[in-house]
C-alpha cells in the first residue's frame, strides 16, 4: 500500500535554509503536496507539484521532486521564526482528494 | 478568507457513548472529506462525501461511522459507539471539486475514556 515517510524534527537558525525530506511508495502519485500546519490550526496547502515535474519554486518556497527515487524535499530559503509550524508531505494518484500523509516534520526555528 | 470551521475543538466523551463531530465548510464547496490522526501516528484517509453520498471510504470507516449533511450547511462525522483507540484529532476538509485544492478546518480532539 501507499506509505509516505519523513523524518520527525528539524531545527534551523532563523535565516538559514531548512530542507524538509519525504519519501513515498506509490509509484502511481499523480499530485505531492506539502500541507503545513501551526499549532491549533488546520492543514494549509502550502504548494504542490504534479508528478511529471522536477522542480517547483513559489517566493521562498523550493520543491524539488525525484521521481526514480521517490523522494520529494521542501526547501524554504531565509527560514523565520514564522515558519516554525509541523510540516506534512502528501501524495494523491488525483481523485477525490484522497491523501496518503507522511508522520509530519515538526520545523523548530532558533532565533 | 473563507475557512472551515469544526465543532468542538476538544470532545471528551465515555467508552460506548456515541459522539458527533461538526463541520461547517467553505459555503460554495461540493466535496467534503474526513481525515483523522492518532497521536503520533500519520494523517489517515477516513472518507469522502459528494452530492449526498459516500464517494470512498477507508478500511478505518467501518459501521460505527457514519457521515451526513443535514441541512445543507453542516457536514457531519458521527461514531455510534465509541473505543478507546477512537482517541484522535479528527479534521475536517472541503473542496470545490475533486482534484482542486482541499482546505482544512484546525480538528477537533476526541478524547474517550
Amino acid at each position: 500500500g501507499e506509505d509516505v515517510e519523513q523524518s520527525l524534527f528539524l531545527s534551523v537558525r532563523e535565516g538559514d535554509s531548512s530542507v524538509i525530506n519525504c519519501t513515498y511508495t506509490d509509484s502511481s502519485s499523480t499530485y505531492l503536496y506539502w500541507y503545513k500546519q501551526e499549532p491549533g490550526a488546520g492543514l494549509q496547502l502550502l504548494t504542490y507539484i504534479f508528478s511529471n515535474m522536477d522542480m517547483k519554486q513559489d517566493q521562498r518556497l523550493t520543491v524539488l521532486l525525484n521521481k526514480k527515487d521517490k523522494h520529494l524535499s521542501l526547501r524554504i530559503a531565509d527560514t523565520q521564526t514564522g515558519d516554525s509550524a509541523i510540516y506534512f508531505c502528501a501524495e494523491s494518484p488525483g481523485n477525490f482528494n484522497k491523501f496518503y500523509f507522511g508522520s509530519g516534520t515538526k520545523l523548530n526555528v532558533k532565533p | 478568507e473563507p475557512e472551515v470551521t469544526q465543532t468542538p475543538s476538544h470532545q471528551v466523551t465515555q467508552m460506548g457513548q456515541e459522539v458527533i463531530l461538526r463541520c461547517v465548510p467553505i459555503s460554495n464547496h461540493l466535496y467534503f472529506y474526513w481525515y483523522r490522526q492518532i497521536l503520533g501516528q500519520k494523517v489517515e484517509f477516513l472518507v469522502s462525501f459528494y452530492n449526498n453520498e459516500i464517494s470512498e471510504k477507508s478500511e478505518i470507516f467501518d459501521d460505527q461511522f457514519s457521515v451526513e449533511r443535514p441541512d445543507g450547511s453542516n457536514f457531519t462525522l458521527k461514531i455510534r459507539s465509541t473505543k478507546l483507540e477512537d482517541s484522535a484529532m479528527y479534521f475536517c476538509a472541503s473542496s470545490v471539486s475533486m482534484n482542486t485544492e482541499a482546505f482544512f478546518g484546525q480538528g477537533t480532539r476526541l478524547t474517550v475514556v
